[in-house]
């Protein structure tokens, strides 16, 4: 079966801290993907970013950074000098060929960033 | 508009009465996706398409909810008999095709309040 795990339910940072959203994932598939989306108050899902299962590499866009570890099923998820618009509910999703539903998303985790 | 449309956006009405709601995917998108989302809860899948066709609907929550998709483009997902507990925001999300390496794009959601 498929699962991800956001441990963390709830997340508060002063503004500019850096903080790291936690996903941890399951599955049999051995070619996958990994997601981030993010919800901000208005209540839109926005993707963020895709990784394959083959691709290692981290990424870097702009202030956000993803660490993909397959050693512990991880695709964590860094925001570098949070700002408040950065306030929103993040969920780590994942596809793969073996699952019953397309897509496998965790419970989110809410972010709460205070100027 | 480019992006996934759903309407209405909000919608109150009485128990017992029958909603529809519809959904407008990405033009070209031949994947939809529909999802619940209970208050400050994560998302729940409800049933996908690709074309017109369900091929699973286990999860829709009970024989009050149906779906459908025509001319493989706009969905409407249908609640006859409505709950105080079908109250949610559903969400719309659309994709190139069902291959798990396509990221799904959201609508904005119907929020959905029943008396």
């Amino acid at each position: 079966a498929q699962k991800v795990t956001q441990a963390q339910t709830e997340i508060s940072v002063v503004e500019k801290e850096d903080v790291t959203l936690d996903c941890v994932y399951e599955t049999r598939d051995t070619t996958y993907y990994l997601f981030w989306y993010k919800q901000p108050p208005s209540g839109e899902l926005v993707f963020l970013i895709r990784r394959n299962s083959f691709d290692e590499q981290n990424e870097i866009s702009g202030r956000y950074s993803w660490n993909f570890q397959k050693s512990t099923s991880s695709f964590n998820f860094t925001i570098t000098a949070s700002q408040v618009v950065d306030s929103a509910v993040y969920f780590c999703a994942l596809s793969g060929d073996s699952g019953n539903t397309p897509l496998v998303f965790g419970k989110g985790t809410r972010l709460s960033v205070i100027a | 508009g480019a992006g996934v449309s759903q309407s209405p956006s909000n919608k109150v009405t009485e128990k017992g009465k029958d909603v529809e709601l519809r959904c407008d995917p990405i033009s070209g998108h031949t994947a939809l996706y529909w999802y619940r989302q209970s208050l400050g809860q994560g998302l729940e899948f409800l049933i996908y398409f690709q074309g017109n066709s369900a091929p699973d609907k286990s999860g829709l929550p009970s024989d009050r909810f149906s779906a459908e998709r025509t001319g493989g483009s706009v969905s409407t997902l249908t609640i006859q008999r409505t709950q105080q507990e079908d109250s949610a925001v559903y969400l719309c999300a659309s994709s190139l095709n069902l291959n798990s390496n396509q990221p799904q794009h959201f609508g904005d959601g119907t929020r959905l309040s029943i008396l």
